[in-house]
């Protein structure tokens, strides 16, 4: 079945990288973005940036510019994201999903397959 | 940029109909999609396209979307619906394309 599954949790301490692996499975990778959505303890959904696969193109939220970096390996279905100059306000659940554009009578963006989450923690 | 609204929380009795709103300027002219987050849990999308339901998503979710207001309803209310619901709509003109809504906590009394 369609799936996204991302790595383990990590602990970073302030000023360290972390880098977020999504494994698409089920699906051709290539043929729809990845998306990073982050989520701080009891916060709402924050929209991270975009990459597509195909072509390695990418759209950050201007927040990150400058410490995101997403990537991919299409060779494994892969995606990365890594965020560098970690601060604790970064601690938060790291989601990918799955992008899925279009236009009927209105342009569609939403995201229809989600990976269970990467708790990254910042503390010293 | 642009914002969407949502009510902090909404509550209904088993049996009865949810409905969440979502408050954007001339948010009829986008199309909106839903998510729905459990505790400890991913989002799952419930509706998107303003009213179409992915596989596996019950009849009882539907929305509607005019003017400045989409809602999410949710007829028959169970007590599993109970989580935080967001919408999310994309914006072309802003920096932040993709733009979520603050969430909704629906409690099933």
């Amino acid at each position: 079945q369609v799936q996204l599954v991302q790595s383990g949790a990590e602990v970073k301490k302030p000023g360290a990288s972390v880098k977020v692996s999504c494994k698409a499975s089920g699906y051709t990778f290539t043929s729809y973005d990845i998306n990073w959505v982050r989520q701080a303890t009891g916060q709402g959904l924050e929209w991270m940036g975009w990459m597509n696969p195909d072509t390695g193109d990418t759209d950050y939220v201007q927040n990150f510019q400058g410490r995101v970096t997403m990537t991919r390996n299409t060779s494994i279905s892969t995606a990365h994201m890594e965020l560098t100059s970690l601060r604790s306000e970064d601690t938060a659940v790291y989601y990918c999903a799955r992008g899925r554009r279009g236009e009927g009578y209105k342009y569609y963006y939403y995201m229809d397959v989600w990976g269970k989450g990467t708790t990254v923690t910042v503390s010293s | 940029s642009y914002v969407l609204t949502q009510p902090p929380s909404v509550s209904v009795a088993p049996g009865e109909t949810a409905r969440i709103t979502c408050g954007g300027n001339n948010i009829g002219s986008k199309s909106v999609h839903w998510y729905q987050q459990k505790p400890g849990q991913a989002p799952v999308l419930v509706i998107y396209y303003d009213g179409d339901r992915p596989s596996g998503i019950p009849e009882r979710f539907s929305g509607s979307n005019s003017g400045n207001t989409a809602t999410l309803t949710v007829s028959r209310v169970e007590a599993g619906d109970e989580a935080d619901y967001f919408c999310q709509v994309w914006d072309s003109s802003s920096d932040h394309n993709v733009v979520f809504g603050g969430g909704t906590k629906l409690t099933v009394l």
